[in-house]
């Protein structure tokens, strides 16, 4: 059954110091990939996509993910963190069958230390 | 466009009422997916529908779940009766050819 695994529930980090998110999923085609923030009381913001090309893939508001198929990875990361950058970030991959479903891992809350 | 826009942002109702969530999604769209989503589970997908045709709704909870999507322009989802255990936020999305997928704002449900 295809999943996604996001091994981290928190992660804290200082404002200014670099950010990597760790998403793997499982699926039996490569997926089409997906970041997306979520702050409070908020819809789902999409950051970044990937569907095929180049593997490391430029998003919103400074983000980048790479898509590793040897490790079925999609981590993204940011070189530099922000206040505002506090949120729920979730990894979803797209099934690429004739249903499109997104499955969604179960969220990283990033705290930002000032 | 104005994306995928879903009323109302919240609903309060007491148990064992009738409550409908309404979404309209982006023009051009081919499939419209309702999830749900709560501390425990998660986003969970409940339905989706291709071309205003429901293909799985295996994930909706129970019988008193029910979704229709009438035209291109409008789905419904509707709980009757709410219980408190269907307390969650609700988002309906919608995937457009080469765009990927669009998320409205959601529904705060909490059932009372």
């Amino acid at each position: 059954a295809q999943s996604v695994t996001q091994p981290d529930i928190h992660i804290t980090v200082s404002e200014g110091a670099s950010l990597e998110l760790r998403c793997n999923y499982s699926y039996g085609a490569t997926p089409y990939l997906f970041w997306y923030v979520q702050s409070p009381g908020q819809g789902l913001q999409l950051l970044l996509k990937y569907f095929s090309g180049d593997t490391l893939v430029q998003g919103i508001k400074g983000f980048e993910a790479e898509f590793k198929r040897s490790q079925s990875s999609f981590n993204l990361r940011k070189p530099s963190v922000h206040w505002s950058d506090a949120a729920e970030y979730f990894c979803a991959v797209g099934l690429m069958d004739s249903s499109y479903k997104l499955i969604f891992g179960s969220g990283t809350r990033l705290l930002v230390r000032p | 466009d104005a994306g995928v826009i879903q009323s109302p942002r919240h609903e309060v109702t007491e148990m064992g009422q009738e409550v409908t969530l309404r979404c309209k999604p982006i023009s051009g769209h081919d499939y419209l997916f309702w999830y749900r989503q709560t501390m425990m589970r998660g986003l969970e997908l409940l339905i989706y529908f291709n071309n205003n045709v429901p293909i799985d709704d295996s994930g909706m909870p129970e019988d008193r779940f029910s979704a229709k999507m009438p035209n291109a322009s409008f789905s419904t989802l509707k709980i009757q009766p709410s219980e408190p255990r269907d307390s969650a936020v609700y988002f309906c999305a919608s995937r457009t050819p080469g765009q990927g997928y669009t998320f409205g704002s959601g529904t705060r449900l909490t059932v009372v």
